[in-house]
């Protein structure tokens, strides 16, 4: 089955550029499912950053849109996201995950599977 | 954006039913998601669509849906429930398209 995992650098300094790279095992990121990151700063709930589709097309949180790119490598089988201007409220776990949709209800969405996670702490 | 609301903690008996709700205006569009995330590990799918669960979730997880509120059901609650729930649904208000989160449910089982 597929399975998800999260690598980059668990400290990254204030005003830096944060980067992380989900790399998918068991399938083809060009399947018709969208994949997104998702995070949770510590002791605090879930938090949608973004979502992208193989061909590229993408999709933000509003909150964070301006600092937020995620990109597609199909030859590689591998998603990413840089997160810019980084301060200290942008620690948190990071999870990549891979959201699925029914085809026969309309409407029908959720993510299966989550990555593990990867802490990323922005100190200097 | 779209937001859904949640209770911050519930507490059930051991072996009682319990439902933690979701509300939100994106719920009269599209189906909740339901997870489990215990401490330190990633969240687990519990419940999807209308009243779906993954294999390997015992069948005492159920889910329903009305209006703008989705709600999660656990009849007979284990000590292993005790975890934080999350819900989430797709959300596509005004010409944004994207993902939204509850901000989590705490069940502790007495």
């Amino acid at each position: 089955q597929v399975q998800l995992q999260e690598s980059g650098p668990g400290l990254v300094k204030p005003s830096g550029t944060l980067s992380l790279t989900c790399a998918v095992s068991g399938g083809s990121i060009s399947s018709s499912n969208w994949w997104s990151w998702v995070r949770q700063p510590p002791g605090k709930g879930l938090e949608w950053i973004g979502e992208i589709y193989h061909s590229g097309s993408t999709n933000y949180n509003p909150s964070l849109k301006s600092r937020v790119t995620i990109s597609v490598d199909k030859s590689k089988n591998q998603f990413s996201l840089k997160l810019s201007s980084v301060t200290a409220a942008d620690t948190a776990v990071y999870y990549c995950a891979r959201l699925l949709s029914s085809m026969a209800v309309a409407g029908t969405y959720w993510f299966d599977p989550w990555g593990q996670g990867t802490l990323v702490t922005v100190s200097s | 954006s779209s937001e859904l609301t949640q209770d911050p903690a519930v507490s059930v008996a051991l072996g009682q039913t319990v439902r933690i709700t979701c509300q939100g205006d994106s719920l009269r569009s599209y189906y909740a998601s339901w997870y489990q995330q215990k401490p330190g590990q990633a969240p687990v799918l519990v419940i999807y669509g209308k009243n779906n669960r993954p294999s390997g979730i015992p069948d005492r997880f159920s889910g329903s849906s009305s209006g703008n509120t989705a709600s999660l059901t656990i009849t007979g609650a284990q000590a292993e429930d005790e975890a934080d729930y999350y819900c989430n649904s797709r959300d596509s208000s005004g010409n944004h398209q994207g993902v939204v989160f509850g901000g989590g449910t705490k069940l502790t089982v007495l």
